[in-house]
């Protein structure tokens, strides 16, 4: 398995907590992804970086930030969490553009109470 | 952007039967189509992947075919086992994207 790890792996936050995912990786890969995964619809981009400091936003971003200080990690946070924001949380690595193999992290299931 | 529709969103097959996974896309640019199985409480992991250059391509018991023509691909996976239950995602991107672009997932029951 390519060298990729997600903390906390669960979690359990208030509704309007903020809340940080860590995503750390050891393969020095470039690009960095993160996925949330629901019922019916499978996994949906929320933010990726394609360098330290660069990021951009995906297909379900409103509600969550991210940022990247150095290769081995990226962060998401979810500024004021929400109900709705329950759910499980991937982060994925690639060594190159996005024609190429993406390995996740083992997942953060989040629950919003 | 990218659409990508996957069908059926659930499968049961009787072990040693074949399954057959479809997905459309919309971006005519898309050129990469993966395939990610996911075991249940697992993360999900490639298992096979195609590019726009090439109609077929096989693995053992799994195949993936294209056609960039219709916009669609397909897995199919022969003589089915019981560890091949899982939840297939397929996806798929071109090389400005950056990012894949997954279906909803199929579940996959394979019956002993």
């Amino acid at each position: 398995d390519a060298g990729i790890t997600q903390s906390p792996r669960h979690k359990v936050t208030e509704t309007g907590t903020p809340v940080t995912l860590r995503c750390h990786q050891t393969e020095n890969h470039r690009y960095m992804y993160w996925y949330r995964q629901d019922p019916g619809h499978g996994l949906r981009l929320i933010h990726y970086s394609y360098g330290v400091k660069d990021t951009d936003k995906g297909e379900v971003s409103d509600g969550y930030s991210v940022s990247r200080s150095k290769t081995e990690d990226f962060l998401l946070t979810l500024e004021s969490a929400t109900s709705s924001q329950t759910s499980v949380y991937f982060c994925a690595i690639s060594e190159g553009l996005s024609n190429t193999e993406a390995f996740f992290g083992q997942g953060t299931r989040l629950t919003v109470v | 952007g990218e659409n990508v529709e996957q069908h059926p969103s659930t499968l049961s097959v009787q072990e040693g039967d074949s399954a057959v996974i479809k997905c459309t896309y919309s971006d005519s640019a898309s050129n990469y189509f993966p395939w990610y199985k996911q075991e249940l409480g697992k993360r999900p992991q490639l298992i096979i992947d195609i590019r726009s250059n090439v109609g077929e391509k096989k693995d053992q018991r799994i195949a993936v075919t294209l056609n960039k023509t219709a916009k669609h691909f397909s897995l199919h996976i022969t003589e089915t086992q019981p560890e091949d239950s899982a939840v297939y995602f397929c996806a798929a991107s071109d090389t400005g994207r950056r990012a894949l672009t997954f279906g909803s997932g199929t579940r996959l029951q394979v019956q002993p």
